[in-house]
C-alpha cells in the first residue's frame, strides 16, 4: 500500500513568496496531521482534521500559515508570505481514527526559506 | 494535556550491548503510548505501540517496549544494538486522536 505521499520534498524559497506543501493520505484514512520539526522546538502538531474537517488548529503559529482539505485525498498547507524562521520539515501524517491511534508519516517537506 | 519527557538527549552505546532509551509521559486517562523511529532524512517510522494488555509490547527490529503505570514511564529496550539502529527516537503519547511527541532521543552506534 501507498503511504503518506508528501510534495515537495525539498523547497527553497525567498522570504516572502508563497509556499505550499501538498499530502496524499493513505487511502481510507479519515484524520489528517500536519506536523513541523524543528531543532529548536522539535515536533509540534500545527493542525488535524477529521473528515476533511479542521479539528484543533491551535497549533498553527500565525495567520501567515493556513490548511485545506478539500476532499479525503489531499490537503495542503500554504506559508504566505514565508519568512526565514519557516524554515524547517513539514510532515503530513495520517491515520483511521476508528481504529486506535496509529499516525503514519509521510517522508517531509524540507523547507527553506532564504 | 499530555506530555512526554525524554530525559536523554544523546545516547551512545558499543555495537552489540543492550539498549534502554527512556520516556515519561504524563497524561490524565489511559494513554496511548508509541515509539517512533526517524533516519536522517526520512520520515518517522513506527517502532511499536500500546493501547493496552500485556504491558511487554513488541515491535520492529528487535526493539520492545514496556509500559509501567505506576512510573508513568515507557521504556524502549533491545538487547543488543546494531549499527543500523543508529538515528533519532521519539516517545510518544496520544488521547483525543492527537500525538505529543518528546524531543527525542539521538543513539549513536560506536563499533
Amino acid at each position: 500500500d501507498a503511504g503518506v505521499i508528501q510534495s515537495p520534498r525539498h523547497e527553497v524559497t525567498e522570504m516572502g513568496q508563497e509556499v505550499t506543501l501538498r499530502c496524499k493520505p493513505i487511502s481510507g484514512h479519515n484524520s489528517l496531521f500536519w506536523y513541523r520539526q524543528t531543532m529548536m522546538r522539535g515536533l509540534e502538531l500545527l493542525i488535524y482534521f477529521n473528515n476533511n474537517v479542521p479539528i484543533d488548529d491551535s497549533g498553527m503559529p500565525e495567520d501567515r500559515f493556513s490548511a485545506k482539505m478539500p476532499n479525503a485525498s489531499f490537503s495542503t498547507l500554504k506559508i504566505q508570505p514565508s519568512e526565514p524562521r519557516d524554515s524547517a520539515v513539514y510532515f503530513c501524517a495520517s491515520n483511521l481514527r476508528d481504529r486506535g491511534y496509529t499516525i503514519y508519516f509521510g517522508e517531509g517537506s524540507w523547507l527553506t526559506v532564504v | 494535556a499530555q506530555s512526554v519527557t525524554q530525559p536523554d538527549i544523546h545516547i551512545t552505546v558499543s555495537e552489540g550491548a543492550s539498549l534502554e532509551l527512556r520516556c515519561n509521559y504524563s497524561y490524565g486517562a489511559t494513554p496511548y503510548l508509541f515509539w517512533y523511529v526517524q533516519s536522517p532524512g526520512q520520515g518517522l517510522q513506527l517502532l511499536l505501540k500500546y493501547f493496552s494488555g500485556d504491558t511487554l509490547v513488541q515491535g520492529i527490529k528487535g526493539f520492545e517496549a514496556e509500559f509501567k503505570r505506576s512510573q508513568s514511564s515507557f521504556n524502549l529496550r533491545k538487547p543488543s544494538v546494531h549499527w543500523s539502529d543508529a538515528a533519532e527516537y521519539f516517545c510518544a503519547v496520544g488521547g483525543g486522536n492527537k500525538l505529543v511527541f518528546g524531543a527525542g532521543t539521538i543513539l549513536r552506534v560506536k563499533s
